[in-house]
């Protein structure tokens, strides 16, 4: 069974702690991505990855960075937390190319700065 | 810039009734549709995809959806409710040779017992 993994279901930060999610998706995917999802906002893409060591900014980069080391890895970092980036934070992966393909996501990782 | 619209953020219908989820795209060039499912708690699965191939597209757990072009439309439906299919539904799409698919703000359907 294909699989994206989110490794942190649930997390509670303080205001200014880096925090960092990892996903590693099993099916040799090319692209990569991660999502944050609010309320009323559907999914918004923050960056994606189509290659090692390749990324591109989404719509909402600001505060966030990210690392592609292996291919099955793409890992989400914020540098320094903040209450506005408390949110559902989706990974999503998908095969090749610029292509029209599904994308797979993980079980997501839900966020809470204090 | 392309965009989804789903209209109405929440949807009640009754068990065994008609589900129908609306999807509106704005693109010069028709692109390619998805319809996605989340449960709570849950990241999102794909209940079908358009790719050109037939207008009319039939996904998992009976649901259909049916590309209009003339309408820039991409409907999401179920003939009769089931209570297991409360859940978010989401709307989205991506122009061919671009990796950047646009998700609709979701519509929460609930179904009355």
């Amino acid at each position: 069974d294909v699989k994206v993994t989110q490794s942190s279901r649930y997390l509670v930060k303080r205001t200014g702690e880096k925090v960092f999610l990892e996903c590693v998706q099993d099916m040799d995917h090319e692209n990569m991505f991660w999502y944050r999802q609010d309320p009323g906002l559907g999914l918004r893409l923050i960056y994606f990855s189509y290659d090692v060591k390749m990324k591109e900014k989404g719509d909402i980069p600001e505060g966030y960075s990210v690392s592609r080391e292996k291919k099955e890895r793409f890992s989400l970092i914020l540098e320094s937390a903040s209450t506005n980036q408390t949110s559902m934070y989706l990974c999503a992966s998908s095969e090749g190319g610029k292509n029209t393909g599904e994308l797979f996501f993980g079980e997501g990782s839900r966020l809470t700065v204090l | 810039a392309q965009s989804v619209t789903q209209l109405g953020s929440h949807v009640s219908v009754s068990e065994g009734a008609l589900v129908l989820l609306r999807c509106n795209y704005s693109s010069s060039v028709p692109p390619y549709l998805f319809w996605y499912v989340q449960y709570p708690n849950q990241g999102l699965q794909l209940l079908l995809k358009y790719t050109s191939a037939a207008t009319l597209v039939k996904g998992i757990n009976g649901f259909e959806a049916e590309f209009k072009k003339s309408e820039t439309s991409f409907h999401l439906t179920k003939p009769s409710a089931h209570m297991s299919d409360a859940a978010e539904y989401f709307c989205a799409a991506v122009r061919s040779g671009t990796y950047k698919y646009i998700f609709g703000t979701g519509t929460r359907l609930k179904v009355l017992a």
